[in-house]
């Protein structure tokens, strides 16, 4: 069955500075997909990143961008330039796809960030 | 705008008594799914539809129903049979595709009277 560890439950970083959200995974499945939501304190899941199996390069999208090691089983995401507004939860999450079509996803624990000004 | 819609924001339940929670989309998402999040944790899966008429139980199905009568809809039902029903309860959807993300609502609040 498909696993995803996240070992932090807190980070804090400074205003402006950058941090990582570390993230592995355990699958026996050759393609599959890794997501990375954000959950402020008002509860909704906001989608940040994804990146599959296949690409080859590391996906980006604005100041979030993911450091995708297939070898180590690792996509942690890192976050440039924190804003106050980046204190979070912080969820890995991988899809889990099976017979019939069917497909889920497996979230880890979650991080709880939070940027100190 | 296109999103999914969760109602109430927040829910009381007595004891014994059954409740049932509201999610509406409209991506035109064929996929479906409600998750329940307790306090500091992840996510777990209750139940997910693929199409309409058709639903799976996931990890923790016990205590709960769904129905899939229309694509845009997707009620859960919290049976009095879920004896620590108290949680935040997510409804997300998702498009055709195994790599597309899933939407979710902004959630719904359980708690026991």
């Amino acid at each position: 069955a498909q696993k995803i560890t996240q070992t932090q439950p807190g980070m804090f970083v400074q205003e402006k500075e950058a941090v990582t959200l570390d993230c592995t995974y355990d699958t026996s499945d050759q393609s599959y997909g890794l997501f990375w939501y954000k959950q402020p304190s008002s509860g909704e899941m906001i989608f940040l990143i994804y990146q599959g199996s296949y690409d080859e390069q590391n996906a980006t999208e604005g100041r979030y961008s993911l450091n995708f090691q297939k070898a180590r089983k690792s996509a942690n995401l890192v976050i440039s330039a924190s804003q106050l507004g980046d204190s979070a939860m912080y969820f890995c999450a991988m899809r889990e796809v099976f017979s019939g079509g069917y497909n889920k996803l497996i979230f880890g624990a979650g991080t709880r960030l939070a940027v100190h000004p | 705008d296109g999103g999914i819609t969760q109602s109430p924001k927040y829910l009381f339940r007595k004891e014994g008594q059954n409740v049932t929670l509201s999610c509406e989309q409209n991506l035109n998402h064929d996929a479906m799914y409600w998750y329940r999040q307790d306090p500091g944790q992840g996510l777990r899966l209750i139940y997910y539809s693929q199409i309409v008429n058709d639903f799976q139980k996931g990890d923790i199905a016990e205590g709960y129903s769904v129905s899939r009568e229309k694509k845009e809809s997707f009620p859960l039902t919290v049976t009095s049979a879920q004896k620590n029903p108290t949680a935040f309860y997510l409804c997300a959807s998702t498009g055709t595709g195994p790599y597309q993300p899933q939407h979710f609502g902004d959630g719904t609040r359980l708690s026991i009277l």
